[in-house]
């Protein structure tokens, strides 16, 4: 089992450039979340999706979409790429459910920089 | 509103000493809180939560909800634990809030 993958693992964008990061999963998990990760700033949730075809907002989700159409992947977007979304961007996945809702499983990251 | 403070960024120790990574939450429901640790050129993983009350590579960590705090403890830390380690507080039972992280350095 691969767990989380994501695509790519590096990208250098120009403001204004459009560009989309993909997670995949081979869990069948239910739940998945896009992180950015900042120095000093810890993990800030962007957007999640608690089952396919479902998406919601998490603490920071200004300037990026989110796609959930198969249960296996979830795609994080940016229309208009600024500088202020240089981060690290990490895709996290999880069972749910009652037993444990908070054990995720993380992706190994996507460094994004916008110049 | 939720929330977890880890206020060291750093912490340095040599090995054999005790290791005390500080995480204080702040949450008005039952809290459930973990720690997630990030080894150099590893993927952030989980290495305990305080349900499990369970000892994982000798770290234990215990829930005060009296002084709303979740210290991560070794009795003796060894060069292998040297990672970034993020509490992290469980809340409307599908998302995680984490703090801030602090580095843990162990010198030989």
């Amino acid at each position: 089992n691969a767990g989380v993958t994501q695509t790519p693992k590096f990208r250098v964008l120009k403001t204004g450039q459009s560009m989309t990061l993909l997670c995949a999963q081979d869990m069948n998990h239910e739940y998945m979340y896009w992180y950015r990760q900042d120095p000093g700033m810890g993990l800030r949730l962007i957007h999640y999706s608690v089952g396919e075809g479902t998406t919601a907002k998490g603490e920071v989700p200004d300037g990026y979409n989110v796609s959930r159409l198969k249960k296996q992947n979830f795609l994080l977007g940016l229309e208009s790429a600024a500088p202020s979304q240089t981060s690290v961007y990490f895709c996290a996945s999880t069972q749910g459910g009652p037993l444990r809702p908070y054990e995720q499983y993380f992706g190994p990251g996507t460094r994004l920089t916008v110049t | 509103a939720q929330r977890v403070t880890q206020p060291e960024k750093l912490l340095s120790v040599f090995k054999g000493a005790p290791v005390e990574l500080k995480c204080n939450y702040s949450y008005s429901g039952s809290p459930e809180l973990f720690w997630y640790v990030q080894y150099s050129r590893q993927r952030l993983q989980l290495l305990l939560r305080h349900i499990s009350r369970e000892s994982i590579k000798g770290f234990t960590a215990d829930l005060n909800k009296g002084e709303t705090s979740f210290h991560l403890k070794k009795p003796f830390a060894q060069e292998e634990d040297s990672a970034m380690y993020y509490c992290a507080l469980g809340y409307n039972t599908d998302k995680l809030i984490f703090g801030t992280g602090t580095r843990l350095q162990v010198f030989p």
